[in-house]
């Protein structure tokens, strides 16, 4: 059963720190997503890869957030230095070309910044 | 400009009765539709989807909804929910551009 995976789970950092949050996609998909998701702004677009290039990054605060994909296989999501609003869970999704745009989400990564 | 909403924030149904949550959209073409479920804790798990065809469509876990074009409406429905129900539901319609316009998602209570 082909799954989207996310590493740490659960992250809890001071603030200040850089934290990496990895997402591998399912094998074969070409599209990848990074979402944020909060009580109080829902669920965010934060940037998107097809075939690892970057199509929309707009989503990003761009002076602390970097996302990457440096192979098929893995997406990193990168915030340095993070901040205590940076508080959320972060989801990476999957797509193919052929799927009509059906997104395939991972576990998320839920992160606290104290 | 495209935009889902789905106009009930919470709703509240007995375990064992009917179930119909509310999604209309904006958009300029053929829409291809989604409903995704969130358990708590959980990512979002897709339930069915519209790309042409049968207007109606099942799901998984017994979910079902229905397209109506001149209403821009794809409810979703369950004929009889259980406790394990309960979660958030977010409509969705496919953007031009390989992404998703997402609805805010309505909270289902489900009362014993």
């Amino acid at each position: 059963d082909a799954r989207v995976t996310q590493t740490p789970r659960h992250k809890v950092t001071e603030m200040g720190q850089e934290v990496t949050m990895r997402c591998q996609p399912i094998l074969g998909h070409n599209t990848v997503f990074w979402y944020r998701q909060t009580m109080m702004q829902g669920l965010e677009l934060l940037a998107y890869f097809r075939n690892r290039a970057p199509l929309d990054d707009s989503g990003m605060p761009k002076d602390r957030f970097s996302a990457e994909m440096p192979d098929a296989t893995l997406a990193t999501l990168k915030i340095q230095p993070s901040e205590p609003r940076d508080s959320a869970v972060y989801f990476c999704a999957s797509a193919s070309s052929g799927g009509g745009g059906t997104q395939y989400f991972g576990p998320g990564t839920r992160l606290t910044v104290l | 400009a495209q935009s889902v909403t789905q106009p009930d924030i919470h709703i509240t149904v007995s375990e064992g009765a009917s179930l119909e949550l509310r999604c209309n959209y904006s958009y300029g073409a053929t829409p291809y539709l989604f409903w995704y479920v969130q358990s708590p804790g959980q990512g979002l798990q897709l339930l069915l989807k519209y790309f042409s065809g049968d207007t109606l469509v099942q799901g998984i876990k017994g979910f079902e909804a229905e397209f109506k074009r001149s209403q821009s409406s794809f409810n979703l429905r369950k004929p009889s929910v259980h406790w394990s129900d309960a979660a958030e539901y977010f409509c969705a319609v496919g953007a031009s551009n390989y992404q998703l316009i997402w609805g805010a998602g309505t909270k289902l209570i489900i009362k014993p």
